[in-house]
């Protein structure tokens, strides 16, 4: 298994839908992780951060499975703004271990 | 809200030639990072900084890399003699406090070699 394998996509969803990326990872032994945003040409912007079973923040959900090694991002409500690659993000000692992530096209 | 920079944004060189990027880091932070991303690709870790020396770094980071925090607010990566496999986005991280290691990037730095 990848140490953090994710569908790279595209999603391509229309404004106002739900929509689920999902991410597995293979070291058990990681106690936290992360989503980061990457909008084209940019730098990897932290999204939302799990520490335990999951986190919720307004339109975003992420959910943490650990004896599965699963991690989900569930976006509500999709905006236009959304539209991005979302990177599911798992540490490793002192570094970060990046997929290599999930496009989304939200359109009108 | 605090920030990582980085100069130059874009930075062309020649093959051969030494390439020095720059970083500050988000002013309270202790951990300092470079990771790059070629483009199309992941990102990548190549080296971490705690305590004026490097803690951890990739199979990426050899010989031809080094880092440096030269004063209490810059953090520089220098590659000595770049290669055309060396062309991709370089960015600066930092992280501290009690989430230490949730990791807040910089803009990047556009490495172009000829």
């Amino acid at each position: 298994r990848k140490e953090v394998e994710q569908d790279p996509g595209p999603f391509n969803v229309p404004e106002g839908a739900t929509v689920a990326f999902n991410c597995t990872y293979s070291n058990s032994a990681s106690q936290s992780f992360f989503w980061y945003r990457q909008d084209c040409r940019k730098e990897p912007k932290l999204l939302m951060s799990v520490y335990s079973s999951g986190n919720e923040d307004g339109r975003f959900t992420a959910q943490l499975n650990r004896a599965s090694q699963y991690i989900s991002l569930l976006i509500r409500d999709s905006k236009l703004s959304d539209s991005a690659t979302y990177l599911c993000v798992v540490p490793n000692t002192d570094k970060l271990i990046f997929g290599t992530g999930t496009r989304l096209q939200v359109f009108p | 809200e605090p920030e990582v920079t980085q100069t130059p944004s874009h930075q062309v060189t020649q093959m051969g030639q030494e390439v020095i990027l720059r970083c500050v880091p988000i002013s309270n932070h202790l951990y300092f990072y470079w990771y790059r991303q070629i483009l199309g690709q992941k990102v990548e870790f190549l080296v971490s900084f705690y305590n004026n020396e490097i803690s951890e770094k990739s199979e990426i980071f050899d010989d031809q890399f080094s880092v440096e925090r030269p004063d209490g607010s810059n953090f520089t990566l220098k590659i000595r003699s770049t290669k055309l496999e060396d062309s991709a986005m370089y960015f600066c991280a930092s992280s501290g406090g009690t989430r230490y290691n949730e990791q807040f990037f910089g803009p990047g730095t556009r490495l172009t070699v000829l």
